[in-house]
């Protein structure tokens, strides 16, 4: 019953690889987002999508590349990892007209 | 865009006694403010919010106040229990899409 359920929770990799995270949500919501933690708990919104489009970038570098092939799923593709990149990465949704943000348990990538 | 700052960031109270953290934000614009409260190694968790239109709100022990002339808001937790030891985030919305959050404060509430 994962309202918003993210993959992995877990990722460990080397500089220069490329990887995703996967996000799925049950709740019927229209909009989702992704969020960076990092290690002093800041939370920072880097992409938002409505309907499958595109809402939001934050500046986010380029090798961030988010998809969402439905409404229900929003994935984050990252190239060329760095070690800047390490941190915990939040999945979230929330329904149309209401700013409640649902979040995932996070993918705590780390970059060696 | 919304900045929102958040105070103090850390916050050591005593069993039963009370923990207020204070946030401000800059858009005068916003019109949705939300407290999240994250446990270690768990996702953050919406405890409360407030809209705009509302000066105050309570659920238990948990209040949020709003003074949108000074553009700052606040949490009120009373009769903090252990399992009040968190991090908490206030956040601000002026559209739908995007929260804006504070850099969150650590509570450990103390037995």
């Amino acid at each position: 019953d994962t309202a918003v359920s993210q993959t992995p929770k877990y990722l460990v990799t080397q500089m220069g690889n490329d990887k995703s995270i996967k996000c799925e949500q049950n709740l019927g919501h229209d909009t989702m987002y992704w969020y960076k933690q990092d290690s002093k708990k800041f939370l920072k919104i880097m992409f938002s999508y409505n309907n499958k489009e595109l809402i939001i970038n934050e500046t986010v570098p380029n090798r961030f590349s988010p998809k969402s092939p439905d409404k229900a799923h929003l994935n984050l593709h990252i190239n060329s990892l760095e070690l800047g990149d390490s941190a915990v990465y939040f999945c979230a949704s929330s329904p149309w007209g209401n700013t409640e943000a649902f979040f995932g348990q996070g993918t705590r990538l780390t970059v060696v | 865009g919304e900045n929102v700052e958040q105070h103090p960031s850390t916050l050591s109270v005593q069993e039963g006694d009370s923990a207020v953290i204070k946030c401000t934000y800059s858009d005068s614009a916003s019109n949705y403010f939300p407290w999240y409260k994250q446990e270690l190694g768990k996702r953050p968790q919406l405890i409360i919010d407030i809209r705009s239109n509302v000066g105050e709100k309570k659920d238990q022990r948990i209040a949020v106040t709003l003074n949108k002339t000074a553009k700052h808001f606040s949490l009120h937790i009373t009769e903090t229990q252990p399992e009040d030891s968190a991090v908490y985030f206030c956040a601000a919305s002026w559209n739908d899409y995007k929260l804006s959050f504070g850099a969150g404060t650590t509570v450990t509430v103390r037995a």
